[in-house]
């Protein structure tokens, strides 16, 4: 079946430090990925999403490019912030249906 | 304009017991979708439902029921809980029409502890 695989964490970083958290995933058809973040005490909110081959999707200063080839969605963002410390989800939707299939969360936690 | 909203927020039951969760989705939404997430794990999909009635269905016993109201809002069942059902649930909203994005919002979740 459909499955997304995330580096594990915590990644810790210091302010203005690049931020890479790799995402792969494996899947039958064409699926959109997707980046959710949570926040302490807050439900998962939609970071970025793209929906076919070599679409970048962006949001907040955070990209993540869908790489066809090398089954990859790695988020990256070129200087983080302490607001960005959160749990982020890597996910896919196979084409046709609404479920989503997570990867387990990297937890990032930037320091001052 | 109110999100995803579920009660209750925590609540903590004992083996065998029966619990209910609620979930209002978001203003304009038509579909929900409810997730389990144990502790250090991804959402995991339990079952959608539109027009209510269930149309997609993960890999969840029969002891995980739901329903949803012709307003749209959602219930979640489970019955003889388990330990293992400890998990933070979550209640998604989506939108079925021409204009959806694929986008899901998601509730804060209910926490339920098992004991």
């Amino acid at each position: 079946g459909d499955s997304v695989t995330q580096m594990e964490g915590p990644v810790t970083l210091s302010e203005e430090a690049f931020l890479t958290i790799n995402c792969t995933y494996t899947a039958t058809g064409y699926p959109s990925l997707f980046w959710y973040v949570q926040y302490p005490g807050e439900g998962l909110q939609l970071l970025l999403k793209a929906t076919k081959a070599d679409d970048k999707g962006s949001n907040k200063g955070f990209e993540a490019t869908y790489r066809k080839e090398t089954t990859s969605f790695h988020l990256e963002k070129g200087s983080v912030q302490v607001s960005d410390s959160a749990v982020y989800f890597c996910a896919l939707r196979d084409t046709g249906f609404q479920k989503l299939v997570f990867g387990t969360g990297t937890r990032l936690l930037v320091s001052p | 304009d109110a999100g995803v909203t579920q009660s209750p927020t925590h609540l903590i039951k004992t083996r065998g017991q029966q619990v209910t969760l609620r979930c209002s989705p978001k203003s304009g939404h038509d579909t929900v979708s409810w997730y389990q997430q144990a502790l250090g794990q991804g959402p995991q999909f339990i079952f959608q439902y539109y027009e209510e009635e269930e149309r997609q269905r993960g890999n969840f016993p029969d002891r995980f029921s739901g329903h949803q109201f012709p307003n749209y809002s959602s219930e979640l069942n489970v019955n003889a809980l388990l330990l293992g059902d400890s998990a933070l649930y979550l209640c998604a909203s989506s939108y079925s029409g021409l204009q959806n994005t694929g986008e899901l919002f998601f509730g804060e979740g209910s926490r339920l502890t098992v004991l």
